[in-house]
């Protein structure tokens, strides 16, 4: 079956902590993405990546980098945490739009993360 | 920028009835695709049904089904004989042709809760 893993189910952590949240796909998925979900909000995309070592920013980027370094895992970084980040993020994974295929987004299970 | 409108930040349902949750986007394109998502208490978020608005049959996925207004921008979910497991929360999401799935707009979302 297909998954989708995001190392912590739930996180606290102080201001001005870097925090790194972890999501690996085993399916061989291009495509790998970053949202954060508040109430009332919905999902906001944080950032994309398509390849390894590529990365492109979505509608919030700031506050946040990424790391690709390896084709199944896909990091969140906030350099220096503050409370306006505490949120819902979910990692979510999709083959390549160019090979023609259906495509289908499948997301892991989500880091409620606190910052205090 | 594309926006896409929830208008029932909360329904409910009894049990075996049929229930219809609502979405309205806006957007200029004229090729675009159309999403339901399902994120149940697990928080692990499932695609239920997607539409290409060039396809003119409204789409179906067992009990789940869409009402496709594409002059009025409408996209709503009907769910025949709820089940127990449909409560959840559900979002409408769009994408412009050729763009990743990933890089939906979402709605805020729409919370249903099933009666026994």
């Amino acid at each position: 079956d297909v998954k989708v893993t995001q190392s912590s189910r739930y996180l606290v952590k102080r201001t001005g902590e870097k925090v790194f949240l972890e999501c690996v796909q085993d399916m061989d998925h291009e495509n790998m993405f970053w949202y954060r979900q508040d109430p009332g909000l919905g999902l906001r995309l944080i950032y994309f990546s398509y390849d390894v070592k590529m990365k492109e920013k979505g509608d919030i980027p700031e506050g946040y980098s990424v790391s690709r370094e390896k084709k199944e895992r896909f990091s969140l970084i906030l350099e220096s945490a503050s409370t306006n980040q505490t949120s819902m993020y979910l990692c979510a994974s999709s083959r390549s739009y160019l090979q023609g295929l259906r495509e289908k987004l499948f997301f892991g299970s989500g880091t409620q993360l606190s910052v205090l | 920028a594309q926006t896409v409108t929830q208008s029932q930040p909360e329904m409910s349902v009894q049990e075996a009835e049929t229930v219809t949750l609502s979405c309205t986007y806006d957007t200029s394109e004229s090729d675009y695709y159309l999403f339901w998502y399902k994120q149940p208490p697990s928080r692990q978020m499932i695609l239920v049904i997607r539409q290409e608005a060039y396809k003119q049959q409204n789409a179906t996925e067992n009990r789940f089904s869409v009402n496709f207004q594409k002059a009025a921008k409408s996209f709503s979910l009907k769910i025949s004989d709820s089940q127990l497991g449909d409560a959840a929360m559900y979002f409408c999401a769009y994408a412009p042709w050729g763009t990743n799935a990933g890089k939906s707009t979402f709605g805020d979302g729409t919370t249903l809760t099933v009666k026994p």
